[in-house]
């Protein structure tokens, strides 16, 4: 159970692209939603947090404009990196987590490695 | 934030016990600590998660003391494919925490 599917896994564009990643979970309920980003050999880096039907919540220092996050319901949230440049190019992470009490934990998806050219 | 202090990396033979120990010295009273395991170019992959005392599942241990400012991972007999990196994780209600480092952990045959 708590699978998270994440798609697509790769993706390849021009700079100036907007490029969407979608985060499915298949098998449970996600209340939040989490979008992570990381570098190579670094850890995961919180970049938003969003709940079903309502404005994510970005971390310091994240572009709300840049990094389009829609959490249009309780399984599906969606990452738009908009007008994509070389220095967006990064693994993209999400995480799901159903419930509101703080024993849930997070299961992820399998990233999006993203590269711009 | 529920910051995490963790040590860099560690090396093991294989089919030895190994421990990892993780620092969370301003944990709060509601927070629950949650190790993950993670793979080059995947996601982090749930272990075990405790609150206090002793959480065992089929793949791990978790140790915590009373004072729950630190905790313990133990993963009996590795393989090598138990070669990754390993993040503790204080989840509070809030939503607010904070990926540390990890642990990049090598099985040596």
């Amino acid at each position: 159970g708590a699978v998270v599917s994440q798609h697509p896994s790769w993706v390849i564009c021009k700079s100036g692209t907007s490029v969407k990643i979608e985060c499915r979970s298949l098998d449970f309920q996600a209340t939040t939603m989490f979008w992570y980003r990381q570098f190579p050999k670094q850890s995961l880096m919180l970049m938003a947090t969003s709940n079903e039907g309502s404005k994510a919540t970005y971390e310091q220092g994240v572009e709300k404009d840049k990094f389009l996050i829609n959490h249009a319901s309780l399984t599906l949230s969606t990452l738009t990196v908009t007008s994509a440049h070389p220095e967006d190019s990064s693994f993209y992470i999400c995480s799901a987590k159903g419930g509101f009490s703080g024993n849930q934990p997070q299961h992820f998806g399998d990233g999006t490695r993203l590269s711009i050219l | 934030l529920a910051k995490t202090t963790q040590p860099i990396s560690m090396d093991s033979y294989e089919g030895q016990e190994v421990n990892i120990t993780c620092s969370h010295n301003n944990i709060a009273t509601n927070d629950y600590i949650t190790w993950y395991q993670q793979f080059p170019s995947q996601g982090p992959r749930f272990i075990i998660q405790g609150y206090k005392t002793k959480v065992t599942n089929e793949v791990a241990s978790l140790f915590i003391p009373a004072d729950r400012k630190s905790s313990t991972l133990s993963l009996p007999r590795v393989s090598l494919s138990d070669t990754a990196v390993y993040y503790c994780l204080v989840e509070p209600r809030g939503n607010q925490f904070y990926f540390g480092t990890g642990t990049s952990l090598t099985v040596i045959p």
